[in-house]
């Protein structure tokens, strides 16, 4: 158990156009949900946490406008990247908790966006 | 700053050999951690993990060990399988959900 996954997998979109990234787990509920941002041949950078039914917490130099995310149920949550520019061209990995489950991370397989 | 860091950006072994990674953390505090393998184009998959009350967690051809005293965290891998080439991660959590990843090392396996 403990699948997560992500929709879609990969998406091109224009500048100023605005893109969502959907992240479900799929046989379990997500205590809370991560969202990631990792450059080529970088780290992953945590971008923010999301509770079921409360507002994300952004790490610092992440912005909430521009980077919207709604944990709409414990098995949901939705990333989308308002008025995207090529500099926001990278690939987006969700996480989730298990409910009860401590402090493992299940990680989906990631989101790669360009925007021409 | 804290941090977790990596000394090996890359490693080579030979397929059939053993894998050692290595990872150093700075915050004491730590108190789970976590080797993470990703491979191209996908999200990190779970390895094993290991918490602060222990010194050596082995799984099926992986060993973590952790050395407190020295903040120091490895993985090794037992008869390296092409398959293991990947980038690995460490991980550690400080009392709360967040994760903090380490800056990462390539595992590369060459027949």
């Amino acid at each position: 158990g403990a699948v997560v996954s992500q929709h879609p997998s990969r998406v091109i979109c224009k500048s100023g156009t605005s893109v969502k990234i959907e992240c479900r787990s799929l046989d379990f509920q997500a205590t809370t949900m991560f969202w990631y941002r990792q450059f080529p041949k970088k780290s992953l950078m945590l971008m923010a946490t999301s509770n079921e039914g409360s507002k994300a917490t952004y790490e610092q130099g992440v912005e909430k406008d521009k980077f919207l995310i709604n944990h709409a149920s414990l098995t949901l949550s939705t990333l989308t990247v308002t008025s995207a520019h090529p500099e926001d061209s990278s690939f987006y990995i969700c996480s989730a908790n298990k409910r009860g489950g401590g402090y493992e991370q299940y990680f989906g397989p990631g989101t790669r966006l360009t925007v021409t | 700053g804290e941090s977790v860091g990596l000394h090996l950006p890359t490693l080579s072994v030979q397929e059939g050999d053993n894998s050692i990674i290595n990872c150093a953390y700075s915050n004491s505090a730590s108190d789970y951690f976590i080797w993470y393998k990703q491979e191209s184009g996908k999200g990190p998959q779970f390895i094993i993990d290991i918490r602060s009350n222990m010194d050596k967690r082995q799984g099926q051809r992986v060993t973590v060990l952790l050395n407190k005293t020295v903040k120091h965290l490895s993985l090794q891998i037992a008869a390296t399988q092409p398959g293991d080439s990947a980038v690995y991660f460490c991980a550690e959590n400080r009392y709360t959900d967040k994760l903090i990843f380490g800056t990462g090392t390539r595992l590369q396996v060459f027949p």
